[in-house]
């Protein structure tokens, strides 16, 4: 199975201030339709994970433009431009392109 | 607009038998393969199976192989998780979601194996 690792898996944050975490895969994430599928969940406290970026780097929509993905074969990386008090919560990132589909273990932003 | 809505978990004793619902609406139900998606008490997210737009596909994770089976009724706009065989560890809230990259989700229905 891929294994997909974030960093860090807790994240302080001051409001106002950016915020980044990364996510590597054990396998490059290039799919044969040359798409890759990385993308990164939200999961507000109390409630249903909600996808933020799908293909790495497509925002959903009603995802705030404060929210971006970027990264390649192995590296991605979801930056939080300014980060506000509705934004704490656990990321995750998932793997859409092998299977079985696989998440990373999880990265808690809370307000400092 | 996209409507998932869980149903038909509660407690059941290891080895028992339990089948999960989900009431899909809003969109052509029948033009999307359907997963599930589960998350154990402060844990985090698993996949556990999914089922093509057709229904003739099925994939499993190896942790429910052979106790789980996917289904669906495009009929009813409705899709199925009958879980056999239940374990401790099966406990988590479960979660339907759409497509194979989870583009909307359920608010999940918990399921909890204990004697």
């Amino acid at each position: 199975d891929v294994v997909m690792t974030q960093s860090p898996l807790s994240l302080p944050v001051t409001l106002g201030q950016p915020a980044s975490i990364s996510c590597s895969s054990s396998q490059r994430l290039v799919y044969n339709d040359g798409k890759t599928y990385l993308n990164w969940f939200q999961q507000r406290p109390g409630q249903s994970p909600r996808r933020l970026i799908y293909e790495v780097s497509k925002r959903d929509s009603g995802v705030p433009d404060r929210f971006s993905g970027s990264g390649s074969d192995t590296d991605f990386t979801l930056k939080i431009s300014r980060v506000e008090a509705e934004d704490v919560g656990v990321y995750y990132c998932m793997q859409g392109t092998h299977w079985p589909r696989t998440f990373g273990q999880g990265t808690k932003v809370e307000i400092k | 607009q996209v409507q998932l809505v869980e149903s038909g978990g509660g407690v059941v004793q290891p080895g028992g038998s339990l089948r999960l619902s989900c009431a899909a609406s809003g969109f052509t139900f029948s033009n999307y393969p359907m997963p599930w998606i589960r998350q154990a008490p402060g844990k985090g997210l698993e996949w556990v199976a999914i089922i093509s737009y057709h229904g003739a596909n099925e994939y499993y994770a190896d942790s429910v192989k052979g106790r789980f089976t996917i289904s669906r009724d495009n009929s009813k706009n409705t899709l199925y998780l009958e879980m056999n065989s239940l374990r401790p560890e099966d406990t988590a809230v479960y979660y339907c979601a759409r497509d194979w990259n989870l583009d909307y989700w359920g608010q999940g229905t918990l399921v909890t194996v204990s004697s």
